[in-house]
């Protein structure tokens, strides 16, 4: 079955520490996207990537950074000038990111939680 | 800039009983309307989407949904709820940014969590 994964599904970290979520799919989608989720917050976009080599940043990208070397890899990295790293990290994909797939629905993981130690 | 509000933080209501989501939401051009539905520690799945043509969506689950233009309103219904159906659910525009190649995204409401009571 084509999805979304997303490992570990929970993390801890260290003062200081920089750690790194996965977020696999097999979906064959060139979008891709990672959300912060804080209790009754909804969701907020930290970034997203068209495609390959290719991201921009979303409203809170900050203390964070990303990469997209593969269509099917985004992994995230929650470096250590984030200051409030707990919280529950979803990842997303869609089919694509342009005006024209605005019509498209988001395809998420089961998301990992991180907390710090 | 698009914003959406859900009006009740939480729900709850007795099996069987009838449920509604409230869900308004404002952009000053059209958008594209979703309902997700969360169950702890998941992610998110797609309940239904309004696109485009008739205003009442049918989604999975049982669960519907009406569009209304005039109240930029899309409240989540079902007419009778079970055990199943405790979650989060998302109201969620979709809005175009013409930042770099003019790319979307989405824009979600804080959730409403819907407890379903025996």
């Amino acid at each position: 079955d084509g999805g979304i994964t997303q490992s570990p599904k929970y993390l801890f970290r260290k003062e200081g520490q920089n750690v790194t979520l996965s977020c696999e799919q097999n979906l064959n989608h060139d979008a891709m996207y990672w959300y912060r989720q804080d209790p009754g917050q909804g969701l907020r976009l930290i970034y997203y990537s068209q495609i390959v080599n290719d991201f921009q940043k979303g409203d809170i990208a900050e203390g964070y950074s990303v990469s997209r070397e593969k269509k099917e890899s985004f992994p995230l990295t929650v470096t250590s000038a984030q200051k409030n790293p707990t919280a529950f990290y979803l990842c997303a994909s869609s089919i694509g990111a342009l005006r024209d797939y605005s019509n498209q629905p988001q395809h998420f993981g089961d998301g990992t939680r991180l907390s710090i130690l | 800039a698009q914003s959406v509000t859900q009006l009740d933080s939480q729900v709850p209501v007795f099996e069987e009983a009838p449920v509604e989501l409230r869900c308004n939401y404002s952009s000053s051009v059209s958008v594209y309307l979703f309902w997700y539905v969360q169950y702890p520690n998941q992610g998110l799945q797609l309940l239904l989407k309004y696109l485009s043509g008739s205003t009442l969506v049918k989604g999975i689950n049982g669960f519907e949904a009406e569009f209304n233009k005039s109240q930029t309103s899309f409240h989540l219904r079902k007419p009778s709820v079970h055990i199943s159906d405790t979650a989060e659910y998302f109201c969620a525009v979709s809005r175009i940014s013409y930042s770099g190649a003019g790319s979307y995204q989405l824009t979600f409401g804080k959730g409403t969590k819907l407890s379903v009571i025996p």
